[in-house]
């Protein structure tokens, strides 16, 4: 069974569009993120979850909208897409949500805008 | 301002040689320190981590990494290589507390294996 599992794997779409990626984790832990790892392979955190409450928001458009519907499901909804939202986006998890905590990381979703 | 560097972009080592990646961090950094491996089309995996003690840590893979806290550094090592090594490896630190800190990532050394 995958530990973190992230939908869909690609994602290729036009500017101007809304997507959806969706993750969801069989750990049982507490806490979900989205990061963005950009094209010079820079991983940076966007969001996390503790418990479907958000904890963590760095400085990202509001056009990203995370929803986390229970513990075990954190999606990021996108509207009106750029190009420079062309990434990959990693979904991850960690027991408690404590800063030094193992991070379990799905495999990715490579969004691509043109 | 809170920053982890991994000087080298790119190294490339021939099958069973010896392998070193450099990881450098800045001031405010506690003593938690990761290194994650990626392989191509994967996510990232865990490879060892330091918090306290012996500070030379053993991890997965039978790599080994050293905290040297004179030099702000945690230098991953791998005594043989293996063609199966080859994969993006990013170093990451938390600054500010265990529990409340943040964690940052190294813009990571893409490590390619000749064979």
């Amino acid at each position: 069974d995958t530990a973190v599992s992230q939908t869909p794997k690609y994602l290729v779409t036009q500017m101007g569009n809304d997507k959806s990626i969706k993750c969801e984790q069989n750990l049982g832990h507490d806490t979900m993120y989205w990061y963005k790892q950009d094209s010079k392979k820079f991983l940076k955190i966007m969001f996390s979850y503790n418990n479907k409450e958000l904890i963590i928001n760095e400085t990202v458009p509001n056009r990203f909208s995370p929803k986390s519907p229970d513990k075990a499901h954190l999606n990021l909804h996108i509207n009106s897409l750029e190009l420079g939202d062309s990434a990959v986006y990693f979904c991850a998890s960690s027991l408690q949500g404590k800063a030094n905590e193992k991070l379990f990381f799905g495999s990715g979703t490579q969004l691509s805008v043109l | 301002a809170q920053s982890v560097t991994q000087p080298d972009i790119h190294i490339t080592v021939s099958e069973g040689a010896s392998l070193e990646l450099r990881c450098n961090y800045s001031y405010g950094a506690t003593p938690y320190l990761f290194w994650y491996v990626q392989s191509p089309g994967q996510g990232l995996q865990l490879l060892l981590k330091y918090f306290s003690g012996d500070t030379l840590v053993q991890g997965i893979k039978g790599f080994e990494a050293e905290f040297k806290r004179s030099q702000s550094s945690f230098n991953l090592r791998k005594p043989s290589v293996h063609w199966s090594d080859a994969a993006e490896y990013f170093c990451a630190v938390v600054f500010g507390s265990g529990n409340t800190g943040k964690l940052i990532f190294g813009q990571g050394t893409t490590l390619q294996v000749k064979p």
